[in-house]
């Protein structure tokens, strides 16, 4: 079994200021994890996804994290905010490398970022 | 747009009823997900096809759902009776197959369904 927790149900940031969310995984067997964005009215995207390569991770619009192990962790973060990275943000696992597609994903119950002005 | 297709946007019914949604994936993806989301929680998983076959059902996926994809493109999610409980959004995802490598899921925009 698998679990995810993000330890912020809610961060507000200054633009141009850096990001970090937090995210806590356990899996049973080695995970792969992943974050997805979801912005109103759009379907979630995905930002970034570790399956056993790089511990750190490089995704879409400036984000990375870095996968630790003996944390159990996998922050997201971002070196200066945008505005437009106001959205909420899921931390993702899986049990399992290799083929991630014939299992479920287990997501977090979600960061919501504010990007103030 | 090639993108995950899911119909309708939006739902009204009331309690008791039955609904259907669809949902049209990538058209090169084989493998097709739904999941359930409420508000301020993440997704959960419901049920998975390779294909036409439905290789993974939830425990949330309660006897008052079911879920097809009859040719193994376009998929659809019923729900008999529904409840209160069901209101929610209702997000179909989908992937294509590669060995060996992690596959990341694009997801539609959702059913938002409210039962009154």
């Amino acid at each position: 079994a698998q679990s995810v927790t993000q330890l912020d149900s809610h961060v507000s940031v200054s633009e141009g200021t850096p990001v970090l969310l937090r995210c806590n995984y356990s899996s049973s067997y080695s995970p792969s994890l992943f974050w997805y964005v979801q912005h109103p009215n759009k379907g979630l995207q995905l930002l970034l996804k570790y399956t056993s390569a790089a511990t750190l991770v490089k995704g879409i619009n400036g984000f990375e994290a870095e996968f630790k192990k003996s944390e159990t962790s996998f922050h997201l973060t971002k070196p200066s905010a945008h505005m437009s990275d106001a959205a909420e943000y899921f931390c993702v696992v899986t049990a399992g490398r290799g083929d991630t597609g014939r299992r479920a994903l287990t997501f977090g119950s979600g960061t919501r970022l504010q990007v103030q002005p | 747009d090639t993108g995950v297709s899911q119909n309708p946007r939006h739902k009204i019914t009331k309690r008791g009823q039955n609904v259907t949604f669809r949902c049209d994936p990538i058209s090169e993806h084989n493998r097709l997900y739904w999941y359930r989301q409420t508000l301020g929680q993440g997704p959960e998983f419901l049920t998975y096809f390779q294909n036409e076959a439905q290789l993974e059902k939830s425990r949330l996926l309660s006897d008052r759902f079911s879920a097809e994809r009859p040719k193994g493109s376009f998929s659809t999610l019923e729900i008999q009776r529904t409840e209160q409980g069901d209101s929610a959004m209702y997000l179909c995802a989908s992937s294509p197959t590669r060995q060996g490598v992690g596959t990341e899921a694009f997801f539609g925009q959702g059913t938002r369904l409210t039962v009154v």
